[in-house]
């Protein structure tokens, strides 16, 4: 079955400072969607992206799909402590998945000060 | 627009109970999803309703079962409760469904079983 995952699982950094989460799919996605899940939280939508090669940007956040829609990156520039908390990457299971996602098991971020 | 609610957001059985879990769409939304999110597993899809019909299950045994009402608000099931039932249960909304479709996540019940 399809597989979606993520690295790194853990992510720490310091204030200031840029990094970079990866999704890969095992399968070809026709669409890619970010979600954040603070501390305590629920996910949280962040972003979509459907076309080969795109890239997204909101604020501080880059997200780009590749060019074989099979892998996904999350950037973000000059972390701040609101930052904290796990991004994870979903994709449709099927062409027919209706509702139907497979998370990446996500990248939980601890930020220093 | 008010969000997706979960009732009850806690809840605490003995092995062997059942337990009903409710969710609330956001209003226009006919679309509901299910998902168990635990520390090792993370995210993993239940089943989905659309128009008071399950279109899609994912990989749980038949103890977890569900049910949407005319007015697009869910319900999960499960019976016979297990020590690995423990979980946080989120239900998910969105408009129709399909694949590229926001979906907008509840709060979640957070069931421990003793």
């Amino acid at each position: 079955g399809q597989q979606v995952m993520q690295i790194p699982q853990y992510q720490h950094v310091q204030e200031g400072e840029d990094f970079t989460t990866y999704c890969n799919s095992s399968t070809t996605l026709s669409n890619i969607q970010w979600y954040k899940q603070r501390p305590g939280g629920h996910p949280v939508f962040l972003i979509q992206l459907v076309k080969s090669g795109e890239v997204k940007k909101q604020k501080r956040l880059t997200f780009q799909f590749g060019e074989a829609k099979k892998n996904s990156s999350l950037h973000i520039t000059a972390t701040q402590t609101t930052d904290v908390g796990t991004y994870f990457c979903a994709g449709p299971m099927t062409t027919d998945s209706w509702g139907k996602f497979q998370f990446g098991a996500g990248t939980q971020v601890v930020v220093t000060p | 627009k008010a969000g997706v609610t979960q009732t009850p957001r806690y809840l605490i059985k003995t092995r062997g109970q059942q337990v009903t879990l409710s969710c609330s769409p956001i209003s226009g939304h006919r679309s509901v999803s299910w998902y168990q999110q635990t520390p090792g597993q993370g995210l993993q899809f239940l089943f989905e309703y659309f128009s008071e019909t399950q279109r899609n299950k994912g990989n749980f045994p038949g103890r977890f079962s569900g049910r949407q009402f005319s007015n697009s608000r869910s319900e999960m099931n499960v019976s016979t409760l297990e020590l690995g039932d423990s979980a946080l249960y989120l239900c998910a909304s969105s408009s129709s469904g399909g694949r590229t479709d926001t979906q907008y996540f509840g709060p979640g019940t957070r069931l421990t079983v003793l």
